[in-house]
């Protein structure tokens, strides 16, 4: 069964700092993998994603990520972290076989300091 | 406004007690799914529909089961609630065969169990 880890479940930065993210997942065929945001109280909302093409992907609100594939990863980044990009950050996979079902992985807490 | 609509927002039940929560989708999505968020966890698949007529089991099915009414509707039925069960639920949908679609999440359902 497919698995995504994010190693970092709490991060605190201040403002204008740089974001990096990790994660990396267990499946080993053809993937699709997104970069989801939740911010306090609200749903999900899709920062990016990646399924074919350039392995470098932007998202919005400056946010992007890159795919290595030989190390399983596709961690997101920022150059420079706003206070409103506090939140909670999610990585994702498609599985490619039956039902599309989209895997979590554990989220990560991102506090932004003034 | 197109999107995932999930009613009640917000419900308290007593264990023992049941309830259905209803997802509704108008953007003529294939595939519908119910996840749920826990601390610490990450968005758990719960059950999901690839297409109308079909449900299937994801991670964490034990204590619900599902409907996919037509199209649109795909509910979560707990038939005897359980404080184990507290949790924010979220129900998706996506386009089933379209490469890289991502998922539109509801704003979820906050359920205690008391």
């Amino acid at each position: 069964a497919q698995s995504v880890s994010q190693h970092n479940h709490h991060v605190i930065l201040s403002e204008a700092a740089s974001l990096e993210l990790g994660c990396n997942y267990s499946y080993g065929g053809t993937v699709n993998l997104f970069w989801y945001v939740q911010y306090p109280g609200q749903h999900l909302q899709l920062l990016l994603k990646y399924f074919s093409g350039d392995p470098l992907v932007k998202g919005i609100k400056g946010f992007e990520a890159e795919f290595i594939k030989s190390k399983f990863s596709f961690n997101l980044r920022k150059p420079s972290v706003q206070w409103s990009d506090t939140a909670e950050y999610f990585c994702a996979v498609i599985s490619t076989g039956g039902g599309n079902k989209l895997t979590f992985g554990t989220g990560t807490q991102l506090k932004v300091e003034l | 406004n197109a999107g995932v609509t999930q009613t009640p927002k917000f419900q308290v039940l007593k264990t023992g007690q049941s309830m259905t929560l209803q997802c509704a989708q108008d953007m003529n999505h294939n595939s519908m799914y119910w996840y749920r968020q826990d601390p610490g966890m990450g968005l758990r698949l719960i059950y999901y529909s690839a297409s109308e007529g079909t449900t299937d089991k994801g991670e964490v099915p034990n204590g619900y089961n599902v409907s996919r009414l037509n199209k649109r509707e795909f509910s979560l039925r707990l038939e005897s609630a359980a404080p184990s069960q507290t949790s924010v639920y979220f129900c998706a949908s996506r386009r089933q065969g379209e490469v890289g679609s991502g998922y539109t999440f509801g704003s979820g359902t906050r359920l205690t169990v008391v």
